[in-house]
This record gives structure tokens, C-alpha cells and sequence, in this order.
């Protein structure tokens, strides 16, 4: 199993320019999770998807869609990127539920220029 | 407002001690805690998880204690290793709402040879 993938690993962007962070799970997980990570800031969940079909806001969702395209695939799109947008992002997945722990993919080191 | 507080200060210790990190919160009420270990570059990986009516818990070299009265999550790695110097987040879940953690800004262990 190769658990939770993350393309790319990294990017450097230019004001304004558009991409889509890929993740994708093998475990047969419910559910779905982005986070950014700054320095001193800790991680902090963007958008999440409880299950297949539903997305929903965290913390910090301006700036940023998500894709549910099935069970396995939870894709991040930065449609105008900005210099704030700058981060180490990490998708998760879960079983699902209450208190299960959440498996982490090896994060995506975006710049934006 | 709710906060999680973990020492930002760097844990330096010698090889064969016990390592103990602390996790602090104010205003939750939280049904379980989580323990992960960070390595530079990579995600976190989960460790332990307490919920809010257990006091400890372990697991090989590893224990996490749970006070809520203190509002305060202990965690201890006995006969630390040069191989646990990471950086360790706590994460806590809310009682009666998202399942969601959230995550501290975790504290770095240096263990010395």
C-alpha cells in the first residue's frame, strides 16, 4: 500500500498562475483532508470531505477549491495564486468519524513568486 | 478564544533519559487527544490517541497521560533515542462537534548522543 500520494512535491508559482495539488489514498478511507503548514503557524485544515460527495470548509478556505472526484482522489485548486498562499500543504484521509487518526501524504512545497 | 499551547522552545536531552512534552489548552472541552511526530520534510505520523475518560495510556517506550481537570496532555518517551529527535504535535477533538483535530504547533525534541 502506498498509503497517501501527493503531486507535485514542489512548485513554484507566479502571482495570479492557477494549479491543482493531486492526493490520493489506497486505504479505502472515508474521509479526506487538507491542511497548510507555516512556519510557527502549525497546521491549519483548508477544506475537508467527511465522505465521497461532500466537501466542506476549515479554517482557512479563502483562496482555494476542492474536488471530491471519487473515494480515492481529494484534488486542492489555487485559482489565482497569491505570495500568502506560500506553504508546505499536506493531504490526510481518515476512516472516517469520530477520533480515528489521519494518515498524511508527504506534503507539497508551494511558492508563489 | 481556544487555543492549544505547546513549548516552542526546542527539548534538548541526553541519550537514555525520559523525554516528557507538554500540550496545554484553554476554553475546549475535548473528547480525545492525539500525539504525532513530525520529521523534517515529511508529514506527520499518528502515535498515540487518549480520549477524555482515560488518564493514560501506552504504548512500547511511549506514554501519554490526560488531565482535564488540568487541562494539560503529557507526553513521554523513556530511554529517548537519537532516532526520536522529531518534532511533536498534539491535536485535540472537540466533544459534541467536528471530529476534525486541530492540531498544536508542536515542539521539537533533540535527543544527544
Amino acid at each position: 500500500n502506498a498509503g497517501v500520494t501527493q503531486t507535485p512535491k514542489f512548485q513554484v508559482l507566479k502571482t495570479g498562475q492557477s494549479m491543482t495539488l493531486q492526493c490520493a489514498q489506497d486505504m479505502n478511507h472515508n474521509s479526506m483532508y487538507w491542511y497548510r503548514q507555516d512556519p510557527g503557524m502549525g497546521l491549519r485544515l483548508i477544506y475537508y470531505s467527511a465522505s465521497e460527495g461532500t466537501t466542506d470548509k476549515g479554517e482557512v478556505p479563502n483562496g482555494y477549491n476542492v474536488s471530491r472526484l471519487n473515494k480515492r482522489e481529494f484534488s486542492l485548486r489555487l485559482e489565482s495564486a497569491a505570495p500568502s498562499q506560500t506553504s508546505v500543504y499536506f493531504c490526510a484521509s481518515s476512516v472516517s468519524g469520530f477520533s480515528y487518526e489521519q494518515y498524511f501524504g508527504p506534503g507539497t512545497r508551494l511558492t508563489v513568486t | 478564544s481556544q487555543k492549544i499551547e505547546q513549548n516552542s522552545e526546542a527539548l534538548n536531552i541526553q541519550e537514555g533519559k525520559t523525554a516528557t512534552l507538554t500540550c496545554n489548552y484553554t476554553n475546549y472541552s475535548p473528547a480525545y487527544l492525539q500525539w504525532y511526530r513530525q520529521d523534517p520534510g515529511r508529514g506527520p505520523v499518528f502515535l498515540l490517541l487518549i480520549r477524555e475518560n482515560e488518564k493514560e495510556k501506552r504504548k512500547e517506550r511511549l506514554k501519554v497521560t490526560f488531565d482535564t481537570t488540568l487541562k494539560q496532555s503529557l507526553f513521554h518517551i523513556t530511554a529517548s533515542q537519537p532516532a526520536d529527535s522529531a518534532t511533536y504535535l498534539c491535536a485535540l477533538g472537540l466533544s459534541g462537534g467536528s471530529y476534525i483535530p486541530t492540531f498544536g504547533r508542536g515542539t521539537s525534541l533533540i535527543v544527544h548522543p
